[in-house]
């Protein structure tokens, strides 16, 4: 059964400043799913990452995958507030996708 | 627009009822998937349709069921056997296997028991 874990699953961050969420997948897999989810409102899609070295940029935000490792990882660049959110990494698995638990973003000014 | 739709957004359910969610799409994809998410938590997949009349069980199917009459339909009935519904109710849909294809999700519907 494949296992996808995010960490940290809570992060507080000041505006400004760079960080880096890790998402861990425990079967081989040549893609990764990146979501976003605002409060009460449903899940957005951030990054799809095909292949082994894939990198994704988007404003702040670049997500790079390395399917040797097994990882994935969502870098946040000069943080602003905007970016409060849960973001979610998922990994298909079969005919699912397998989501981690999320990591619960906040950016204080 | 192409995009997913569910209905309602809000729903309130007695003690002992079932209760039926809708979910369509028009983006004539193969593949719908019902998710649960609780208060602070990820997304636990409930049923899931490769393609029109055949449905599989996720990890936690018990206390729902669906159909898949139609391509653009997969409405999910939330039975009196599961005891604790409470919960945000995400409809997705795919082009099929998410090993090749994204999936897509609608605005979801949050479901409380009175």
């Amino acid at each position: 059964e494949l296992k996808v874990e995010q960490n940290p699953l809570f992060l507080s961050m000041q505006e400004g400043k760079n960080y880096t969420i890790y998402c861990n997948y425990s079967t081989t897999s040549d893609r990764l799913y990146w979501y976003r989810q605002d409060p009460g409102k449903s899940l957005e899609s951030l990054f799809v990452l095909l292949s082994n070295g894939a990198v994704k940029q988007e404003g702040r935000l670049m997500a790079s995958l390395d399917t040797k490792a097994r990882l994935s990882t969502l870098h946040i660049t000069a943080a602003v507030h905007d970016l409060s959110a849960t973001y979610f990494c998922a990994s298909p698995y079969g005919n699912k996708l397998v989501f981690g638990a999320g990591t619960i973003l906040r950016v204080k000014s | 627009d192409g995009g997913i739709t569910q209905s309602p957004k809000y729903l309130f359910r007695k003690e002992g009822q079932n209760v039926t969610l809708s979910c369509e799409q028009n983006l004539n994809h193969d593949a719908m998937y019902w998710y649960r998410q609780d208060p602070g938590q990820g997304l636990r997949l409930i049923y899931y349709s490769q393609i029109v009349n055949d449905f599989q069980k996720g990890d936690i199917a018990e206390g729902y069921s669906v159909s898949r009459e139609k391509k653009e339909s997969f409405p999910l009935t939330v039975t009196s056997a599961q005891k604790n519904p409470t919960a945000f109710y995400l409809c997705a849909s795919s082009a099929g296997t998410p090993s090749y294809n994204e999936q897509f999700f609608g605005p979801g519907t949050r479901l409380t028991v009175l």
